[in-house]
């Protein structure tokens, strides 16, 4: 089975710093999807970044940007010049592909706290 | 925008009860899931469904059942409320699209205490 692994509980950083979140995972599948997602104090989850396992290229979504080692199977979110808004748990998470239609659900790391420092 | 709704914020209940969640979508998508979310352990799955009248069980299933009788409405069902199933619930839908490169869209979570 998959596990997803965020080793930092908790991270901190002065507002606008830049921050990297680590994320390590565990699979046997080839084809994958990778995502981190936000939770804010009001609860509503927000996708964050999306990054396919078949992409060498690393994805980017603004400030927000992944360095994705396939063969380290690590996915670490990097957020550059923070916001007080981006205060929040982020939580990595993970998906097997499946061809052709279907669905599966997540696998959740445990998340990391952020915090921004005004 | 996606939006996914539950409905309720909040729900105190007593052991033995039984408890209906529900979840909708207005965006017409196939794919409809639920996780509960705990301190510490992030986010499970308890079950999902692919289609209407269609579910599959997700890690932890034990103790709930779900409903899908029409597409845009999801419920998870406790038969018997315990005590540890006190919990945050988190819906989720997604759209269902070839290679299934799909993505999740949260609802704003059920926080459920049982007493």
């Amino acid at each position: 089975a998959q596990t997803v692994t965020q080793s930092q509980p908790e991270m901190s950083v002065q507002e606008a710093e830049t921050v990297t979140l680590s994320c390590t995972y565990d699979t046997s599948e080839s084809d994958y999807y990778l995502f981190w997602y936000k939770q804010p104090p009001s609860r509503q989850m927000i996708l964050v970044i999306r990054q396919e396992a078949y992409k060498q290229q690393n994805a980017t979504e603004n400030r927000f940007s992944v360095n994705f080692q396939k063969a380290a199977k690590s996915f670490s979110l990097k957020i550059s010049d923070s916001q007080l808004g981006d205060a929040a748990m982020y939580f990595c998470a993970y998906r097997r592909g499946v061809s052709g239609g279907g669905a599966d659900g997540l696998t959740f790391g445990k998340g990391t706290h952020l915090i921004i420092q005004p | 925008d996606v939006k996914v709704t539950q409905s309720s914020r909040y729900l105190v209940k007593r052991t033995g009860e039984k408890v209906f969640l529900e979840c909708v979508q207005d965006m017409d998508h196939e794919n409809m899931f639920w996780y509960r979310q705990d301190p510490g352990l992030g986010l499970r799955l308890i079950y999902f469904s692919y289609d209407v009248k269609m579910k599959e069980k997700g890690d932890i299933p034990e103790g709930y059942s779900v409903s899908r009788e029409k597409k845009e409405r999801f419920s998870l069902i406790l038969e018997s409320a315990s005590t540890n199933q006190t919990s945050m619930y988190l819906c989720a839908s997604s759209l269902l699209v070839g290679l299934a490169r799909e993505t999740q869209y949260f609802g704003p979570g059920t926080r459920l205490l049982v007493l």
